[in-house]
């Protein structure tokens, strides 16, 4: 079966900006996380979903950053007003159970330049 | 608390053998490892949960010694295929928050 989608795979935009990123994890994940990773570090956890509630999202930097997953499915990262630090690649990562025992499925990720 | 590898960087020749280190100032509930090429996703490697099990593909092997909070996964007789970052990533216990440190970069030469 496919594996976990992100959309867009790039996206360059302008500080103060909004942008939407989407994660399609794979069929019947029910934990999905979100990840942003910068050059030369390892993935820094933003936030935690088991099914449609947010069980841990300690790691969101601030108030600008959101994430949704409605339907227990497919979920979307939001930031506002965008800054250049948040330049980065943003992965998304799905499990059929919690992470904790069990393999977590990574997305390519979705690559944001702030300009 | 994001736990800590070590060495940075390893280079070797094409059959030599690694060790990667990781460890944590916390009480760990599991260990995982992931390897990720340049441009690419992190791909699992290993879990080793408390108490001993572990799960992950055959040719890797790992330990983890809950005591000390550390562990370290073992490259023997290294392929080209094996370059790429190595990642460890942590539980503490309570959370379903899986922190990774800040990587291994691991070039194998022919």
């Amino acid at each position: 079966g496919a594996g976990v989608s992100q959309t867009p795979s790039n996206k360059v935009t302008e500080k103060g900006k909004y942008v939407e990123l989407r994660c399609d994890p794979i069929s019947g994940h029910t934990a999905l996380y979100w990840y942003r990773q910068s050059l030369g570090q390892g993935p820094e956890f933003l936030i935690y979903f088991q099914g449609t509630g947010a069980a841990d999202d300690s790691g969101l930097p601030n108030d600008r950053f959101f994430a949704v997953r409605p339907e227990g499915s497919v979920s979307t990262l939001k930031i506002q007003r965008t800054e250049r630090g948040d330049s980065a690649v943003y992965l998304c990562a799905s499990s059929s159970s919690g992470g904790s025992t069990g393999e977590l499925f990574f997305g390519e990720g979705s690559r944001l330049t702030v300009l | 608390q994001q736990p800590v590898q070590s060495p940075q960087a390893v280079i070797l020749r094409e059959g030599e053998d690694a060790v990667i280190n990781c460890s944590s100032s916390k009480a760990l509930y599991s260990v995982h490892w992931y390897r990720q090429k340049h441009g690419e996703a992190p791909v699992f490697l290993m879990i080793l949960l408390k108490g001993g099990e572990q799960k992950g593909h055959e040719k890797i092997s790992a330990s983890f010694n809950e005591k000390k909070q550390q562990s370290s996964l073992y490259l023997t007789a290294s392929q080209l295929s094996y370059s790429g970052t190595y990642f460890c990533g942590t539980y503490q216990g309570g959370s379903e928050k899986l922190v990774f440190g800040k990587g291994t970069k691991l070039t194998v030469n022919p």
